[in-house]
């Protein structure tokens, strides 16, 4: 069963980079990894995806390591409204092909202080 | 343009009363999922839908859940004899093509509170 295991809850400052790292050590070979931020009251927000090494995109960076047993979402300059939880997410290895349902944890819930 | 709705918003029932929460998924889309996200959890898969076909249903709580997404567009989640237990947000999202790795695009949840 592929687990994610995140920080339940990180602390920064408006303007700071933050860095929230997911550990997988059962990642599938075929598994991508995936992140979504949920504002409350919100339905989650897909914000980005990738299998291996960097992928960047207007409002995230997603670092993976060779070995994918871990991630780490980098958000570069925070403001306040970036305040929302943070789930990080791979397939079920249970399941076969590209039809295993992602397994949400209980993300990590981020605070920006000004 | 016009995303994920779901109906209604908010749903107070009695224990033992059926319910009915519709999901309408942007057009076009191939896969629908519906979750269930009690207080403070994450989002727990219940069911997953490619067109008209639901390919896993393996998140659904007991037979008193079932979905159904006749015409490969709307999906409706009925949940039977309500319990205090299934008190919690109904979250449905879709996504473009079919496979469950692609970018989900969620609605705003129904929020099922029962008495």
């Amino acid at each position: 069963l592929a687990k994610t295991t995140q920080p339940i809850s990180m602390d920064s400052y408006e303007g700071q980079e933050v860095n929230i790292t997911c550990s997988h050590n059962n990642i599938a070979t075929n598994d991508y990894i995936t992140w979504y931020q949920q504002f409350p009251s919100q339905g989650p927000r897909f914000i980005i995806q990738g299998y291996k090494t960097k992928v960047t995109n207007e409002v995230a960076s997603l670092f993976i390591p060779a070995d994918r047993k871990s991630s780490t979402l980098s958000l570069p300059r925070v403001s306040l409204s970036d305040t929302a939880v943070y789930y990080c997410l791979v397939g079920d290895a249970r399941g076969a092909g590209n039809n295993r349902k992602l397994i949400w944890g209980l993300g990590t819930s981020l605070a920006v202080n000004p | 343009g016009a995303g994920v709705s779901q109906s209604p918003r908010y749903k107070v029932a009695k224990r033992g009363q059926d319910v009915a929460l519709r999901c309408d998924p942007i057009s076009g889309h191939v896969s629908l999922f519906w979750y269930q996200q009690a207080l403070g959890q994450g989002p727990e898969f219940l069911t997953y839908f490619q067109n008209e076909a639901q390919l896993d249903k393996s998140g659904l709580p007991s037979d008193r859940f079932f979905a159904e997404r006749p015409e490969g567009s709307v999906s409706t989640l009925k949940i039977q004899r309500t319990q205090q237990e299934d008190s919690a947000v109904y979250l449905c999202a879709s996504s473009l093509v079919g496979g469950t790795d692609n970018e989900q695009f969620f609605g705003p949840g129904t929020r099922l509170t029962v008495l």
